[in-house]
C-alpha cells in the first residue's frame, strides 16, 4: 500500500498568492482529514470529509481556506490568497471508518509550506 | 473528550525498554486511549491503542492501569530509530473522529 500521498512536499510562495494543496488517501478509505501543524498551536484538524463530504469544517481558520473532495480517491486544501501566518506543515491522513467504530488515522508525509 | 498530561521529554539508552508515562484521569469508560509518535520532518505515526486490557503489537505494548486514569506505552528494545515525539491521546465512540493533540514526550535515544 502506497499510503496517503501529498503533493508538493515543500512549497513556496509570496504573499497574496494562490496556494493548492493535494491529497490521495489509502485506497478503499472514506474519511480524510486535513491538519495543520505550527511550533506555536501544534496538530489542528482543519477539516474532516466522510465518503466525500465535508462533515466538520470548524477548525478552517478562515475564508481564505477552502477545501474540496471531489471522489474519494482526491483532495485539496486551498488558500486565496496566502498570508505569512499560514507557513506550517499541513497534513492529510485518511481512515476507513465503519458505523462509528473507532478507526486508525494514516498520515501523510506532509506539506511545508513558506510564505513569504 | 479528557485530557491528557505527559512529560515534555525523556531520555532512555539504545537497546533498553522505554517506558513512557501518560495521565488521563478524567478519562470515561466509553474512551480510548491513543498513541501516536511523530519522527522529525514526518508524519504521525498510528502506534497502540486500548480500553481497558493491556495491548501488545509489534511495536510496542501498552499497560492500562486498573482505574483507567494512567497508562504507559512500553518500546521494549529501543533504537536511535524511535527519537520522536509520542503523543498519548484518549478518544471516545461519541468522536470518533477528532483526536485532540497535546504537546507529547520529546523521547530521545542515546546511543
Amino acid at each position: 500500500d502506497a499510503g496517503v500521498i501529498q503533493s508538493p512536499r515543500h512549497e513556496v510562495t509570496e504573499m497574496g498568492q494562490e496556494v493548492t494543496l493535494r491529497c490521495k488517501p489509502i485506497s478503499g478509505h472514506n474519511s480524510l482529514f486535513w491538519y495543520r501543524q505550527t511550533m506555536m498551536r501544534g496538530l489542528e484538524l482543519l477539516i474532516y470529509f466522510n465518503n466525500n463530504v465535508p462533515i466538520d469544517d470548524s477548525g478552517m481558520p478562515e475564508d481564505r481556506f477552502s477545501a474540496k473532495m471531489p471522489n474519494a480517491s482526491f483532495s485539496t486544501l486551498k488558500i486565496q490568497p496566502s498570508e505569512p501566518r499560514d507557513s506550517a506543515v499541513y497534513f492529510c491522513a485518511s481512515s476507513s471508518a465503519s458505523g462509528g467504530a473507532l478507526e486508525t488515522q494514516y498520515f501523510g508525509p506532509g506539506t511545508r509550506l513558506l510564505v513569504l | 473528550d479528557a485530557k491528557t498530561t505527559q512529560p515534555t521529554s525523556m531520555d532512555c539508552a539504545e537497546g533498553r525498554a522505554a517506558n513512557l508515562p501518560c495521565n488521563h484521569s478524567t478519562i470515561s469508560g466509553n474512551e480510548y486511549v491513543y498513541w501516536y509518535r511523530q519522527i522529525h520532518s514526518q508524519g504521525p505515526q498510528y502506534i497502540i491503542h486500548g480500553l481497558k486490557n493491556n495491548e501488545t503489537n509489534e511495536m510496542a505494548s501498552l499497560i492500562i492501569t486498573e482505574d483507567r486514569k494512567s497508562s504507559t506505552l512500553i518500546l521494549p528494545h529501543a533504537t536511535l530509530r524511535d527519537t520522536a515525539v509520542y503523543y498519548c491521546i484518549v478518544r471516545s465512540r461519541g468522536s470518533n473522529y477528532q483526536l485532540i493533540w497535546g504537546a507529547g514526550t520529546k523521547l530521545i535515544i542515546k546511543p
